[in-house]
């Protein structure tokens, strides 16, 4: 079975443009989670989704930060517009509700890099 | 106050000997989940083993168990044999339950542990 799809694997920007990085999540899975990477504060919860609507986004940093699922196989989260602090890993986790562990299962992440 | 504590920045262990990797955490919800993750250089987080707060033994998966302490609020993770290939860092998290129907699914992570292994 396919795993937690994210794409791009990398980005390089520059300060002030627009990102979309793309999130497709296991297949039946109902939850849908965005975090963020760094070395300063670790694994942060962005935003997270049950049934493609968004249920906490208070982990979201600013305005300049949207996310959004259009339907339960496609996930974006979009900065506009892009800043150096944004720099990090950004992973995609999927999980299904009702299972004993509703365990996350993680993307491969997108190393972004804002210059 | 930190709701999951790793307090091992950086562990060493020689290749076939065990190592425990240490997890504290802190949470006033009866029902909760206890997650390991294994991060290599490359970079994806890789789910290694799960407790939840109600299971009776504590949770083995092949050579990784957890060493489940549920009144010392630990939940320290044994990987037996070390191998080169589990070097890496390793996270523990927490799911807290919360209210009723899905409650919240929101995973707390420690700050991780990286753990060399010696050949």
């Amino acid at each position: 079975d396919a795993g937690v799809i994210q794409s791009p694997r990398h980005e390089v920007t520059e300060m002030g443009q627009e990102v979309t990085l793309r999130c497709k999540p296991i297949s039946g899975h109902d939850y849908l989670f965005w975090y963020r990477q760094t070395m300063m504060r670790g694994l942060e919860l962005l935003i997270y989704f049950n049934n493609n609507v968004p249920i906490d986004d208070s982990g979201m940093p600013e305005d300049r930060f949207s996310a959004k699922m259009p339907n339960a196989s496609f996930s974006t989260l979009k900065i506009q517009p892009s800043e150096p602090r944004d720099s990090a890993v950004y992973f995609c986790a999927s999980s299904l509700w009702g299972t004993t562990q509703e365990t996350q299962y993680f993307g491969p992440g997108t190393r972004l890099l804002v210059l | 106050a930190q709701k999951i504590t790793q307090t091992q920045p950086g562990m060493f262990v020689q290749e076939k000997e065990a190592v425990t990797l240490d997890c504290t955490y802190d949470t006033s919800d009866p029902s909760y989940g206890l997650f390991w993750y294994k991060q290599p250089s490359s970079g994806e987080m890789i789910f290694l083993i799960y407790q939840g707060s109600y299971d009776q033994q504590n949770a083995t998966e092949g050579r990784y168990s957890l060493n489940f302490q549920k009144a010392r609020k630990s939940a320290n993770l044994v990987i037996s044999a070390s191998q080169l290939g589990d070097s890496a860092m390793y996270f523990c998290a927490m799911r807290e339950k919360g209210g009723s129907g899905a409650g919240s699914y929101q995973l707390t992570f420690g700050k991780g542990t990286k753990l060399s292994v010696i050949p």
